[in-house]
């Protein structure tokens, strides 16, 4: 699976956007971006994923560049629930379930 | 849905004690895994499963067995627990369609091998 590297923390204001990068160089073809967060101590939880259209659902949009070798994950209206680690996974998508976790980045939401 | 359960929440263990880390789902996922966190990491695979009866490793597979007997079992083993394996652990699992392969984690043990 292609390596990802992420900021190692970052901060955002309450009720501001906040964006996520994430570099995927290597990245191949067949392989989609995934973000999970973990909030302290729970288990991950699943963010969004996508292959090269940006995405969007009810918790945060996927902007991923045409070469595919970045991507941004965006909370439209960050709350002092979204501090959590964030982690930028790729991995080839239907038919391969693991998933490889960087140390990825942790996100303050400040009041 | 009660979703992805493990138990216990908490463990302490002494070296050279066994013991099994239990998971169960009650979505019908054909795919559940274990995983291990270690302080300021990320996780890491240890073992798989892709449907019952079978299995197969992850990442870092030593000092721990799996069986998957039922769809909706997935116990993990510590033979003889060594301080090297305080970590916490994270069950998961998914189905194995077409669709996102969402994975569902479960809340996690914490385990202290002393």
């Amino acid at each position: 699976d292609a390596k990802t590297t992420q900021p190692t923390s970052m901060d955002c204001a309450e009720g501001r956007a906040a964006n996520l990068p994430c570099n995927h160089s290597t990245i191949s073809g067949n392989e989609y971006v995934y973000w999970y967060r973990q909030i302290h101590s729970q288990g991950p939880q699943y963010i969004i994923h996508g292959l090269k259209n940006n995405e969007t659902n009810e918790m945060a949009s996927l902007i991923i560049t045409e070469d595919r070798k970045s991507s941004t994950l965006i909370l439209p209206h960050a709350t002092l629930r979204d501090t959590a680690v964030y982690y930028c996974i790729v991995k080839p998508g239907a038919g391969s379930y693991q998933l490889t976790f960087g140390k990825g980045t942790k996100l303050s939401v400040i009041p | 849905n009660a979703g992805v359960t493990q138990t216990p929440k908490f463990q302490v263990l002494k070296t050279g004690q066994s013991m099994t880390l239990q998971c169960a789902q009650d979505m019908n996922h054909e795919y559940m895994s274990w995983y291990r966190q270690d302080p300021g990491m990320g996780l890491r695979l240890i073992h798989y499963s892709v449907g019952a009866g079978i299995t197969d490793q992850g990442e870092v597979p030593n000092g721990y067995n799996v069986s998957r007997s039922t769809t909706e079992d997935f116990p993990l083993r510590l033979l003889s627990a060594a301080p090297s394996q305080t970590s916490v652990y994270f069950c998961a699992s998914s189905t194995q369609g077409l669709s996102k392969n969402e994975q569902f984690f479960g809340p996690g043990t914490r385990l202290t091998v002393l």
